[in-house]
């Protein structure tokens, strides 16, 4: 049962401290999204990457937040330095596009908890 | 934009159908239409997809109608296990590649 898989599940720190998030998507997936999630913003798309390329990251803070893909098999999500605001669950998805505007189907992961203290 | 708007929650009672619609008006020409599932300390869970028209699956329908400004997610039956929040996903329609998801509609499910 292929799943999308992150770490840490859980991420507590300091303000200011570097945090970084990984996922592996699944296997043979061409296309990676990075979510986070609170209860006042809900769900918002932070960036995804088609082809280990980026296809849009407007939702990222880009003075304080990175999102790469040094291989097919991993995503990482990087915030420095991190402020309490950060705190939220990041959850990473993947799934198989062929066009640049289809919304295809997304399979998530269990999700990273961030806690900025 | 697009803009994507949902009822907050829904409630239900187990056995009726329950019918969520999410308005997307400014839905562009070739996006598609998803509605995922969520439960607590969980990541969305995909349901259904559509492009226009009605699409079955196993677990719900999704009807869609001819300007697609509005999608309407159909469970027939719920079950106390369908509690969850639902959310509906467009493209943001112009220039952009940006995804919305919608604000998620909370559906309470009794027995």
């Amino acid at each position: 049962d292929a799943r999308v898989t992150q770490t840490p599940r859980h991420k507590v720190t300091e303000m200011g401290q570097e945090v970084t998030m990984r996922c592996q998507p699944i296997l043979g997936h061409n296309t990676v999204f990075w979510y986070r999630q609170t209860m006042m913003q809900g769900l918002e798309l932070l960036a995804y990457f088609r082809n280990r390329a980026p296809l849009d990251d407007s939702g990222m803070p880009k003075d304080r937040f990175s999102a790469e893909m040094p291989d097919a098999t991993l995503a990482t999500l990087k915030i420095q330095p991190s402020e309490p605001r950060d705190s939220a669950v990041y959850f990473c998805a993947s799934g198989f596009g062929l066009s640049m505007r289809d919304t295809d189907t997304q399979y998530f992961g269990p999700g990273t908890r961030l806690t900025v203290l | 934009l697009a803009k994507t708007t949902q009822p907050i929650s829904m409630d239900s009672y187990e056995g009726q159908e329950v019918n969520i619609t999410c308005s997307h008006n400014n839905i562009a020409t070739n996006d598609y239409i998803t509605w995922y599932q969520q439960f607590p300390s969980q990541g969305p869970r995909f349901i259904i997809q559509g492009y226009k028209t009605k699409v079955t699956n196993e677990v719900a329908s999704l009807f869609i109608p001819a300007d697609r400004k509005s999608s309407t997610l159909s469970l027939p039956r719920v079950s106390l296990s369908d509690t969850a929040v639902y959310y509906c996903l467009v493209g943001a329609g112009g220039a952009t590649n940006k995804l919305i998801f919608g604000t998620g509609t909370l559906l309470a499910v009794q027995p």
